[in-house]
């Protein structure tokens, strides 16, 4: 049983386009989040959701929105792809608030913008 | 703003070896930390997770520890195998709990056959 899945796993697209990826979690999570992983391998988050708060960092551009229709999904829309947004992308969830209980993590959508 | 390192960025070592990570943080004032493995090309396996009332926590031959006045934390790894070549990474949760983790760079480990 998958805890938190994405899809799609790849995803190729050209510069300009306007593409989403999907995130679910069966855990009954309450938060969920958004990293990016850029070519060096560095994680950075981009967004934390729950039910009452969106959080975004300060440096994600505002191309990038996330969109939950339920608790147990959090999408990521990107419009006006750019080459710098190609990375790996993981949704991550955890109990309510978060602030004591591990963060568990999607296996990750390779994003490659040509 | 946090700020987590990890030392050394990259170790290779015979197997059998016992072998220390190393995680720093430049906010004290976290809620926890937690260590993670990723294998290339794949996403990211929980090991660990220490509260920022705890000292250490185990599991197998994995062993962490904590020092918040430090901002420091070990991964202890006991009788290194093949199967443990991977990323390790800390991750440290602080400010507003919803600001998320704050990773460091990784540590690429090597277990020499």
């Amino acid at each position: 049983d998958t805890a938190v899945s994405q899809t799609p796993k790849y995803l190729v697209t050209q510069m300009g386009n306007d593409k989403s990826i999907k995130c679910e979690q069966n855990l009954g999570h309450d938060t969920m989040y958004w990293y990016k992983q850029d070519s060096k391998k560095f994680l950075k988050i981009m967004f934390s959701y729950n039910n009452k708060e969106l959080i975004i960092n300060e440096t994600v551009p505002n191309r990038f929105s996330p969109k939950s229709p339920d608790k147990a999904h959090l999408n990521l829309h990107i419009n006006s792809l750019e080459l710098g947004d190609s990375a790996v992308y993981f949704c991550a969830s955890s109990p309510a608030g978060g602030w004591s209980y591990e963060q568990y993590f999607g296996p990750g959508t390779r994003l490659t913008v040509t | 703003k946090q700020e987590v390192t990890q030392i050394p960025a990259a170790l290779s070592v015979p197997e059998g070896e016992n072998l220390v990570l190393n995680c720093s943080f430049t906010d004290s004032a976290i809620y926890n930390l937690q260590w993670f493995r990723q294998d290339p090309g794949k996403g990211l396996t929980s090991l660990l997770l220490i509260q920022s009332s705890q000292r250490e926590q185990t599991s197998g031959r994995l062993n962490a520890s904590l020092d918040k006045s430090s901002g420091r934390s070990t991964l202890y790894i006991a009788a290194s195998q093949p199967g443990d070549s991977a990323t390790y990474l800390c991750a440290a949760l602080s400010g507003g709990g919803a600001d998320g983790l704050t990773f460091g760079k990784g540590t690429h480990l090597i277990i020499q056959p």
